[in-house]
């Protein structure tokens, strides 16, 4: 079963726009990472982000991590074109099985 | 960053017959894993490939229905066997170190 909940399902914004999307997820976790996938292609890895640590950055992307409230953001700034595609994220939980878990995704559309 | 290929990219199967989709990974891992991504949804684990033993099914998923081998730690397969319209899907092979996990383009399958 998905872990993961991620917020808003959809999004479309003006091309130059801040794009935030959110991740909710249920139990302890290891770690959590962001993917991009364009148009049913395989999927990017864009960054992880450690249980001990609350911020990174990467270029025009920054990811937070609140794990009191099991959440999770990733912020990308001046939005492109090139950036329309769907955005997951994934935890690795502390226990058990170091199997990655699925949010459902967000379609960001970045408009011209 | 490990590199992972996949072959074949896309495949169109008549129902009941079996496809086996091969994946190499650049360097060696430690995990491999199968997902499967339902048209317009987001990534379901099917199985963790273990070097040399039986795969480990999630829930959902049988051995009968999804073989997998592992033979060494850079080379894993998936079959889907017996497929009807429901198979048709991506599968996407991933591997993980002890960090960051990464996945392959995926192969495209249309089950007629």
């Amino acid at each position: 079963s998905q872990q993961g909940e991620e917020d808003p399902q959809a999004l479309s914004i003006q091309e130059g726009e801040n794009a935030t999307m959110n991740c909710s997820y249920k139990t302890s976790i290891n770690n959590l990472q962001w993917y991009r996938q364009n148009s049913g292609r395989g999927l990017v890895h864009l960054i992880l982000i450690r249980s001990n640590e609350r911020e990174k950055h990467s270029g025009r992307l920054r990811v937070t991590l609140d794990t009191s409230k099991k959440s999770s953001s990733l912020l990308i700034t001046a939005s492109r074109a090139a950036d329309t595609a769907s955005y997951f994220c994934a935890t690795r939980r502390i226990q058990g099985a170091q199997k990655l878990v699925f949010g459902q995704g967000t379609r960001l559309t970045i408009n011209p | 960053s490990a590199v992972i290929s996949q072959k074949p990219s896309r495949d169109i199967c008549q129902r009941g017959t079996s496809l086996t989709i091969q994946c190499q990974v650049d360097s060696q891992v430690t995990m491999m894993f199968w997902y499967r991504q339902q048209p317009g949804q987001s990534l379901t684990l099917i199985a963790t490939a273990n070097q040399g033993s039986e795969a480990t099914y999630e829930s959902g998923f049988v051995i009968d229905k999804f073989p997998i081998s592992r033979p060494n730690l850079t080379f894993s397969t998936l079959t889907v066997s017996n497929m009807s319209p429901e198979d048709s899907s991506i599968y996407l092979c991933s591997a993980s170190g002890l960090d960051e996990q990464f996945f392959g383009p995926g192969t495209r399958l249309t089950v007629l």
